[in-house]
């Protein structure tokens, strides 16, 4: 069974300081994985994506990093910013499947100035 | 603005009765998802369809239905509704199926 886990509901971060959110997945059967950003009673966004032949992708401020032998990964926002202020969610595609994503359950991420 | 256009945005109506949420994919793109979130819970994901083919079932109820019309917009039908169906509702649409999705608004859904 394919999961991906996002353990941590809610994480407070100072402004200009690091934003470590994490996810966890249960096999090593997904081919990439992908953040989104997601403000109240708007959609989810996309950021940014890894792929599993990968360990780190780089987008300004956004790193992703991914570590195969805990099957984990880490998403890292420097500096965080207030409008970084949002639920993130993780989201894995499994390698047999064309079709849909397996997500996380999100992270709310609150900057404090 | 993701392109992804759903309606309507907001929608208040009752026990026992029917609803049809619309979504207008991106421009060009085939694969149309539908997710349901829940209370600030995570997205749950209910069915995708490919031009026009349902390709993927996830946690959608019997009560519910959906289709994609050659057009490419989709609608949701939601019926008998009971109050436990209250959530925003979210359309996402793809380029290449499973790959980066890009969501509408959502049609917030509130059964009384």
């Amino acid at each position: 069974d394919q999961q991906v886990k996002q353990n941590s509901p809610s994480l407070s971060v100072q402004e200009g300081r690091i934003s470590i959110l994490n996810c966890d997945y249960t096999n090593s059967m997904f081919d990439y994985f992908l953040w989104y950003k997601k403000y109240p009673a708007e959609g989810p966004t996309f950021l940014i994506s890894i792929s599993s032949i990968k360990d780190k992708n780089e987008d300004g401020r956004f790193t992703v990093f991914l570590n195969k032998s805990a099957k984990h990964l880490s998403l890292h926002i420097v500096p965080s910013q207030p409008g970084d202020s949002a639920v993130y969610f993780c989201a894995g595609h499994p390698m047999d499947s064309n079709y849909q994503l397996i997500w996380g359950a999100g992270t709310k991420l609150i900057i404090k100035p | 603005d993701s392109g992804v256009t759903q309606t309507p945005k907001h929608l208040i109506t009752a026990t026992g009765q029917r609803v049809t949420l619309r979504c207008s994919p991106r421009s060009g793109d085939l694969s149309v998802y539908w997710y349901q979130q829940s209370l600030d819970q995570g997205l749950q994901f209910l069915i995708q369809y490919y031009n026009g083919e349902e390709r993927a079932k996830g946690n959608i109820l019997e009560r519910f239905s959906a289709q994609q019309f050659p057009d490419l917009h989709s609608e949701l039908n939601l019926s008998s509704l009971e109050l436990g169906d209250s959530a925003l509702y979210f359309c996402a649409s793809s380029a290449r199926q499973g790959r980066e999705l890009f969501f509408g608004e959502g049609s917030r859904l509130t059964v009384l």
